[in-house]
């Protein structure tokens, strides 16, 4: 998985309770991504980052936050989880961000449950 | 990012062609098509891309129509390991826009 660590792989929570999932990349890759995968929606951008500190929303944005203080770190964090945020989440890096060569390589997902 | 269409299954024999459509009849000029691939459980996996010209790598060929209103995946020789869900995705900024793709079952 292109030196790409999701963790925890698999978490089941309360509603209410904050939880924070991590991606770790040993690839120095400057953009990381956020997603989610339900069935019937494909994947959607949860949130992305172009740099240290500098992140921004993707199309599902909203019940969630993000952090990436290092490079190879991109924390994913629902401040207040809801059984809507039940899902599989996968992180991806990619090195470029141009058109041309925007190859984004994935994590192998958290599978995330909300009772 | 424009949309596209995909069959949402198809069936291929092992060690035939594999051939994949997608639609993308309002793409921009500066839209590139990309081709990931999930296999069960797994996370999306980058296949290959291309503007106008056909591209090639040791995975698959993409055939993109003169016009860029269509294109095709070809996987030469599908084996059982080939079983997956392909995603034509356009690419017009940052973002990769995900949508159903298509279900590919090879069969022994």
């Amino acid at each position: 998985d292109a030196g790409i660590t999701q963790s925890p792989r698999h978490k089941v929570t309360e509603t209410g309770t904050p939880v924070t999932l991590r991606c770790h990349q040993t690839e120095n890759h400057r953009y990381m991504y956020w997603y989610r995968q339900d069935p019937g929606h494909g994947l959607r951008l949860i949130h992305y980052s172009y740099g240290v500190k500098d992140t921004d929303k993707g199309e599902v944005s909203d019940g969630y936050s993000v952090s990436r203080s290092k490079t190879e770190d991109f924390l994913l964090t629902l401040e207040s989880a809801t059984s809507s945020q039940t899902s599989v989440y996968f992180c991806a890096i990619s090195e470029s961000y141009t058109l041309a060569k925007n190859i984004q390589y994935f994590g192998a997902g958290t599978r995330l449950s909300v009772l | 990012d424009a949309k596209t269409t995909q069959p949402p299954s198809m069936d291929c024999a092992e060690g035939r062609a594999a051939n994949l459509p997608c639609n993308h009849s309002t793409i921009s000029g500066n839209e590139y098509v990309y081709w990931y691939r999930q296999i069960h459980s797994q996370g999306p996996q980058y296949i290959i891309h291309g503007l106008k010209n056909n591209e090639t790598n040791e995975m698959a060929s993409l055939i993109i129509t003169e016009d860029r209103k269509s294109s095709t995946l070809i996987l030469p020789h599908a084996t059982l390991r080939d079983t997956a869900v392909y995603y034509c995705i356009l690419a017009g900024n940052e973002k990769l826009t995900f949508g159903t793709g298509t279900r590919l079952t090879i069969i022994p």
